[in-house]
């Protein structure tokens, strides 16, 4: 079975633009849930999509935005990028019907350099 | 890769001893904990996990302990070896919250 992939692994963006990163989970997982890795703040969590619903929401400002899609796949938007949002984007699936609770597979991460 | 924590606490351990990596949770209604390991430009890979319930659980190779007086977590792992170089951190959930709340992490060297 696949794991979770994640695209691109790699951007650099400059202030004040958007970026999208894109999140493909495991076959049969309906959740998808959204970290912030940095060297300072470690793991930090964003949101949860489950059903294409947000399920659970974490401390970010609104600029942090998320979808999903019918076959379970996820987007995450930042909108007017600043510096402090370089860090490592992890997106992790789950088959979701025991909530946060289920063990988690994470992705290979994605890499966002803001300059 | 990726770097993640260039500058977390360090356990150096020689190969064939047990390790123990701790961990101080933060709430204490929290009710469930994992341990993460995390390679080098992978993501974080669940490893063992126990309730509030309990306060001690075992896998291959490996044992949580929970002391919820003083809110503390450790990782045992027995026979440390080069694979388990990496990157490991403690996550604490709590469920009328629904969030996770993550540690910073130790960093795990596997002496030869």
């Amino acid at each position: 079975k696949a794991g979770v992939t994640q695209t691109p692994r790699y951007l650099i963006k400059t202030r004040g633009q958007q970026v999208t990163l894109s999140c493909s989970p495991i076959s049969g997982h309906r959740s998808v849930s959204w970290y912030q890795q940095t060297p300072g703040q470690g793991l930090q969590f964003l949101f949860e999509y489950f059903s294409e619903t947000q399920r659970n929401k974490g401390n970010f400002p609104g600029r942090f935005s998320g979808r999903q899609f019918s076959n379970s796949r996820s987007e995450m938007n930042v909108s007017t990028l600043e510096l402090g949002d370089s860090a490592l984007y992890l997106c992790a699936s789950s088959l979701g019907t025991g909530g946060l609770l289920d063990e988690q597979f994470f992705g290979p991460g994605t890499r966002l350099t803001v300059l | 890769g990726e770097s993640v924590g260039l500058h977390l606490p360090t356990l150096s351990v020689q190969e064939g001893d047990n390790s123990i990596i701790n961990c101080a949770y933060s709430n204490s209604a929290s009710d469930y904990f994992i341990w993460y390991k995390q390679e080098s430009g992978k993501g974080p890979q669940f490893i063992i996990d126990i309730r509030s319930n309990m306060d001690k659980r075992q896998g291959q190779r490996v044992t949580v302990l929970l002391n919820k007086t003083v809110k503390h977590l450790s990782l045992q792992i027995a026979a440390t070896q080069p694979g388990d170089s990496a990157v490991y951190f403690c996550a604490e959930y709590t469920s009328g919250t629904y969030k996770y709340i993550f540690g910073t992490g130790t960093r795990l060297k596997v002496l030869a």
